[in-house]
């Protein structure tokens, strides 16, 4: 199984700060990477899918980076709604993997 | 838009089957694919596998022995058997409706989740 590894496992942010998170696959897999952000409670929600496209009606301050095996989200602007946790998932080779997670948490 | 909602027993005893439905409103489970999901307490999330709308499945290797999905079109739902169970099967299950892009499989609609606990 191809291996994910998220890194940090959690940020403290404030409102307004830029947010990077970073997914690292422990092989080549192109641009084939999602990101989803889960709340508390909640299920996962797609944010972005081919590393960089944006998931209809996921506000812009959400992108998407990398290929190969290195790949980051960044949140432009941190807003309240976006405290929650976001995982990584390589969608090709199967089964499909998730990273462990990466907890946005308030400063 | 397509909504999803688990249903089934929220407690199994080990060495049981544990079994989930997934009903699909607001479109056809004839146009896509579909998945389920878990993921235990305080931990992330892992694929169990997949299933098409005519019924062709793909399931994770390390689960592969004990699980079984299947679609029923005529209702609208799709299923999840999983047998012998273990504590270890304890989560929150989830059931999704792909994105494919070609072979790429993105999870684009998810259900609300059921919690099932394997206890005596």
């Amino acid at each position: 199984d191809i291996q994910m590894t998220q890194s940090p496992s959690s940020v403290s942010a404030s409102v307004g700060d830029r947010v990077t998170i970073t997914c690292r696959a422990s092989q080549d897999i192109s641009s084939w990477l999602a990101w989803y952000q889960q709340k508390p409670g909640k299920a996962p929600k797609l944010l972005i899918f081919l590393a960089s496209s944006l998931q209809s009606g996921v506000p812009s301050r959400f992108s998407g980076s990398g290929s190969g095996t290195d790949f980051t989200l960044t949140i432009s602007s941190l807003q309240p709604e976006d405290f929650a946790t976001y995982y990584c998932q390589q969608p090709n080779s199967f089964p499909w993997t998730f990273g462990q997670g990466t907890q946005v948490e308030m400063k | 838009q397509v909504q999803l909602q688990e249903s089934g027993p929220g407690l199994v005893k080990p060495s049981e089957t544990l079994s989930l439905t997934c009903t699909v409103s607001g479109g056809s489970i004839s146009s896509y694919y579909w998945s389920w999901i878990r993921q235990p307490p305080g931990k992330g999330l892992e694929c169990i596998g997949y299933i098409s709308y005519s019924g062709s499945s793909n399931y994770n290797p390390s689960l592969k022995s004990r699980v079984t999905m299947s679609v029923d079109t005529s209702k609208n739902q799709f299923s999840l058997k999983l047998t012998s169970v273990t504590a270890a099967d304890t989560a929150v299950y989830y059931c999704a409706k792909m994105l494919r892009l070609g072979e790429l499989s993105f999870l684009d609609v998810w259900g609300k989740g059921t919690t099932v606990t394997v206890s005596s």
